[in-house]
């Protein structure tokens, strides 16, 4: 198995353009997370699906960033548009999710720098 | 209080030494405790994981030490190589949730 794939490994853009990150969960994974690294909050989740469902988004920072998940194989983590203070380390993680205790497998991370 | 403290920020051991990281939480309502492995340019990978009716699991070189009353836990890396240099993350699981809270990781080195 391939792993978690995100796409891109790395991106910069300028401020108040869109951005959009994706990933493509470990086959048979029903669980997807998104979760953000800084050196400043360490990893922080922002949003994760269960079956293609969003469960808990309240770490999403606001109303510029949205997750889709339209079907099992992809998830998309946009944002619009974008700040500075976006420049992060953005990680997709997939997990089977049978019980809680299933390890959750991270993807190498989207390196997004806003200028 | 949703927090995890871990230290220390970084540490630097020589090679066949014991790497010590420590993390404590306030909330009670955690109810697993992994510790993640992360190298440079690659996502944390799950190292090791405790629940907190276990006092202490090992795995190899790898083991975790829980002290609930304390709300403390620390994971130890016996005869420490250089391939372990990486970064540690403690985490903690919310109950009842997929929800974990990270600590802010520590940077280690071992020296050849």
């Amino acid at each position: 198995d391939a792993g978690v794939i995100q796409s891109p490994r790395h991106e910069v853009t300028e401020m108040g353009q869109e951005v959009t990150l994706r990933c493509k969960p470990i086959s048979g994974h029903n669980s997807l997370f998104w979760y953000r690294q800084t050196m400043m909050r360490g990893l922080e989740l922002l949003i994760y699906f269960n079956n293609n469902v969003p469960i808990d988004d309240s770490g999403m920072p606001e109303d510029r960033f949205s997750a889709k998940m339209p079907n099992a194989s992809f998830s998309t983590l946009k944002i619009q548009p974008s700040e500075p203070r976006d420049s992060a380390v953005y990680f997709c993680a997939s997990s089977a999710a049978r019980d809680r205790n299933t390890e959750a497998f991270f993807g190498q991370g989207t390196r997004l720098t806003v200028v | 209080q949703q927090q995890v403290k871990q230290s220390p920020q970084s540490l630097i051991v020589q090679k066949g030494g014991i790497s010590i990281i420590n993390c404590a939480y306030e909330n009670t309502a955690f109810d697993y405790f992994p510790w993640y492995q992360q190298f440079p340019g690659k996502g944390p990978a799950l190292l090791i994981a405790i629940r907190p009716d276990v006092s202490e699991k090992k795995e190899g070189r790898f083991t975790i030490s829980f002290n609930k009353s304390a709300k403390q836990f620390s994971l130890h890396i016996m005869d420490s190589q250089p391939g372990d240099s990486a970064t540690y993350f403690c985490a903690a699981r919310l109950s009842g949730t997929y929800k974990y809270i990270f600590g802010t990781g520590t940077r280690l080195k071992v020296l050849a």
